[in-house]
Formats: C-alpha cells, sequence, structure tokens
C-alpha cells in the first residue's frame, strides 16, 4: 500500500494568517491527491482534488499543489471557522490511504 | 441529492461480529458505488473497501481481508458491512461513502456508527 505522511501533526495561527501542511507519498501518485476538513463529529468534507483543483463551493482561501510525491494544502486568511482536522489521501488506486491528519488551532 | 443513513451505535464483546448499515436515498444503489472507511484515534482514517464496478466486484483492503463482508440489498436500498473476529482495536466510528466511478473520489458520506468492542 502507499503510505502517506502528513506534517505537522498540529498546528496553531492567528485569524488572518497563512498555514501549509504537507503531505508526502511512499511512491508517485502523480496528482491523485485529495484534501478532506473534518470537524469533530462529522464525516471528512473534501476541499481539494487532483491535488489542486478546488472543489466547488469551497472558498478560494484553501489552495493545493504539488504532484509526483510531495503535496502541499495551504490555507490562507485565517477564519475561526477553519479550526478543524486536514487529510491528505490517495486516490491513484482503490486501495485508498489517508494521511494522519494535521490539527488546526487558532491563536 | 444522496442521503445515506447508517445503523446505530453498538458495543460488542471481542471475538463477536458486527454488521453496521447503510440505508441509501435519492438514488439507487446500483447508480452508486458504496465504499467503507473506518477512523479511530490509534490508526486514523482507513479505508476498508468497497465496489468497483470497472470489475463488478467488492474489493477489501488487505488489511481487513478475510474478516470483512460487504453486501448490499436492492430491494431495500441498504448497503451492509459486516466484520468478524472483533478485538480493541476495531473500536471506531465506521462510515459508509459513495464514490464516483469516473474520478474515484469519496462524495457523499453517512453520519457514522460507533462500534465499541470491550469486554
Amino acid at each position: 500500500d502507499i503510505q502517506m505522511t502528513q506534517s505537522p501533526s498540529t498546528l496553531s495561527a492567528s485569524v488572518g494568517g497563512t498555514v501549509t501542511i504537507t503531505c508526502r507519498a511512499s511512491q508517485s501518485i502523480t496528482r491523485w491527491l485529495a484534501w478532506y476538513q473534518q470537524k469533530p463529529g462529522k464525516a471528512p468534507n473534501l476541499l481539494i482534488y487532483e491535488a489542486f483543483r478546488l472543489e466547488s463551493g469551497v472558498p478560494s482561501r484553501f489552495s493545493g499543489s504539488g504532484s509526483e510525491t510531495e503535496f502541499t494544502l495551504t490555507i490562507s486568511s485565517l477564519q475561526p471557522d477553519d479550526v478543524a482536522t486536514y487529510y491528505c489521501q490517495q486516490y491513484e488506486s482503490y486501495s485508498y490511504t489517508f494521511g494522519q491528519g494535521t490539527k488546526l488551532e487558532i491563536k | 441529492q444522496v442521503q445515506l443513513v447508517q445503523s446505530g451505535a453498538e458495543v460488542k464483546k471481542p471475538g463477536a461480529s458486527v454488521k453496521v448499515s447503510c440505508k441509501v436515498s435519492g438514488y439507487t444503489l446500483t447508480e452508486l458505488s458504496i465504499h467503507w472507511v473506518r477512523q479511530s484515534p490509534a490508526k486514523g482514517l482507513e479505508w476498508m473497501g468497497g465496489f468497483d464496478p470497472a470489475y463488478g466486484e467488492t474489493i477489501y483492503a488487505q488489511d481487513f481481508q478475510g474478516r470483512v463482508t460487504m453486501t448490499e440489498d436492492t430491494s431495500t436500498e441498504t448497503a451492509f458491512m459486516e466484520l468478524s473476529s472483533l478485538t480493541s482495536e476495531d473500536t471506531a466510528v465506521y462510515y459508509c461513502a459513495t464514490v464516483i466511478v469516473a474520478t474515484k473520489l469519496f462524495d457523499y458520506w453517512g453520519q457514522g456508527t460507533l462500534i465499541t468492542v470491550s469486554s
């Protein structure tokens, strides 16, 4: 299985600030990477797919980049509502795997 | 709009089996590809398996092979996931989710079902 390594595990930033989360794949997944936001007690919610494409309805403050084995999710102009855990997920094949998650807190 | 409504929380003894249901509305099961994902504090999000329409069969994650069975009842538009030989490590929230066949992306999710394994 393709292993996904996400960092950092926790992150704290101020309202209005910018944060970056990194996700590394154990082998090339070209651009088959998605990012999800999950709030407590809820299912994951798709933010980004194909590494950089924004899901409909997601604010443009969220952006993704990368290819092959290294990917980033950037959240700019942080809002209090962005407090959540963020996960990367590869879908290069049906043996989907997820990163361990990054918990974002607002200072 | 697809809606997935899962069965309620359960407590099981080690060694037992559990069967979680996922009732579909808005579309029929034959139009959807249903997958199962679980989430635990220890292991995070884990894909368990789902229906691959390209081959017309259900595929299972290696970690669950031999212990999980996913079925569908088209008469009631309900999908099921049964997991056997439970241990405390199976304590988790179990989700059903639809996968868009063309993109392999998760689309709609159920609300989750907490399964607790405890003696």
